[in-house]
């Protein structure tokens, strides 16, 4: 069973922080990683993907990946009360696209 | 313009009732996918398909059925609706696979079964 696992939080931080939301994954073959956000009762939406090791930087969004130690994380910087949401940690294998998602991260910031 | 449109938005039905969720898109892409959620269990895939004549179950099959009537179009049937399968349904799309194609979600379809 391929598993994908995020702390279920809320994590509070201050506005203008730094947000860093983790994910664990299970299986060594996993091939892509992408985060996506969802605000309560709407669809997700794709923020980032990563698929080598290292840092990925796209605004104020950075994803960082470690294959070796089977962990993606997502720091947010400056966070913004408009970042409060649950951020979804989505691991791919294979060729097939399909997803495996966390259960979700919700991040509030505070004012 | 959605590029990815679920019918309907919400829908309260009762126990062993037949009932079809609607997905079409205008992305233009082959690959698409049904999607539940449900509180503190994330997303779970119920089906998928990477063309007309390509249908393969998911992880949470049982209980639904789907039919990919075109390219565009991709639907998701539960043939006697049960409490347990009240959840937010949503169907998504992909051009191909990798972290360069990732989902497309629609707006979601809320499920109530009473």
């Amino acid at each position: 069973q391929k598993e994908v696992e995020q702390n279920s939080g809320p994590l509070s931080v201050p506005e203008g922080a730094i947000a860093s939301l983790n994910c664990t994954y299970s299986d060594r073959v996993s091939q892509s990683f992408f985060w996506y956000r969802q605000y309560s009762g709407k669809s997700p939406e794709l923020i980032m993907s990563i698929y080598s090791n290292g840092d990925k930087e796209d605004g104020r969004f950075t994803a960082q990946l470690n294959k070796a130690s089977q962990y993606v994380s997502l720091l947010i910087r400056d966070s913004q009360p408009s970042d409060s949401a649950t951020y979804l940690c989505a691991v791919s294998y294979g060729t097939a696209s399909k997803l495996t998602f966390g259960t979700g991260t919700r991040l509030q910031v505070t004012l | 313009d959605a590029d990815v449109t679920q019918t309907p938005r919400n829908r309260i039905t009762k126990t062993g009732k037949r009932i079809m969720l609607e997905c079409s898109q205008t992305k233009g892409h082959d690959r698409m996918y049904w999607y539940r959620q449900d509180p503190g269990l994330g997303l779970r895939l119920i089906y998928y398909s990477f063309d007309v004549k390509d249908i393969n179950k998911g992880e949470i099959s049982d209980g639904y059925s789907v039919s990919r009537q075109a390219q565009a179009k991709f639907s998701l049937s539960l043939e006697s609706a049960i409490p347990n399968q009240t959840a937010l349904y949503f169907c998504a799309t992909s051009a191909g696979f990798g972290y360069n194609s990732p989902l497309h979600f629609g707006n979601g379809t809320r499920l109530t079964v009473t």
